[in-house]
């Protein structure tokens, strides 16, 4: 147990459907973060937000729109994606500590794409 | 352009030791993390190393070098709940976490 939670764990969706992920972390952390991990490639930063403002938006389509309500909460709401969306996508939390700024993972959301 | 590099995947037998290595080019470095990942689950954070040399942890150990751009992870007395897939990450001169694609470690009885 990290103290991050995803819901859901998995999410079938066809390529005109609207869906969201949720995200909750109880560490108390100050920043939020969504990752994109895709088989045998690096981790791709899609988003992150810190004290609940967007600071960093690394070219991500905009089928994909992240909303963070609270310092505890991240969503990230999806529609109309294409097949090569399919991934698994993981959120984060870290608090600031200007040293080792660990971060905590939630066990992702595996998403097809049909 | 940055960039890691560790190998795809790696095989060990239990009770062995085994080095997963990474290197990396990046603009500027504040930090070297290692990440393990079983199957299906959260990546949880193993190590960090920002000096060079060796930092132990129980049956794991970090080591840097960042002169070489250089690092490797140690793990000793293998268990079966080691295998897993072993992330790479450095923090560069912006404080940006770059990865590597990971190292699937699998082991043998």
């Amino acid at each position: 147990e990290t103290g991050v939670t995803q819901t859901p764990r998995h999410l079938v969706m066809g390529m005109t459907n609207k869906k969201s992920l949720k995200c909750e972390q109880h560490l108390g952390h100050n920043a939020m973060y969504w990752y994109k991990q895709s088989a045998k490639k690096p981790l791709e930063l899609m988003f992150v937000y810190s004290l609940e403002e967007r600071v960093e938006n690394n070219s991500v389509p905009s089928r994909f729109s992240p909303e963070c309500p609270n310092s505890s909460h991240l969503f990230l709401h999806l529609h109309t994606l294409q097949p090569e969306d399919s991934a698994l996508y993981l959120c984060a939390s870290s608090q600031a500590t200007g040293d080792v700024e660990k971060l905590f993972f939630g066990s992702g959301t595996q998403l097809s794409v049909l | 352009g940055q960039n890691i590099d560790q190998p795809t995947e790696m095989t060990a037998t239990e009770g062995a030791i085994v080095q997963i290595n990474c290197t990396y080019q990046t603009s500027g470095f504040n930090g070297l993390f290692w990440y393990q990942q079983h199957a299906g689950e959260a990546p949880t954070f193993l190590s960090y190393n920002v000096l060079d040399g060796l930092e132990e942890k129980g049956r794991f150990s970090s080591f840097l070098s960042r002169s070489k751009g250089y690092s490797y992870l140690l793990l000793k007395e293998l268990q079966m709940k080691d295998s897993a897939s072993y992330l790479c990450a450095v923090r560069d001169e912006d404080y940006q976490l770059i990865w590597g694609a990971g190292t699937k470690l699998i082991i043998k009885p």
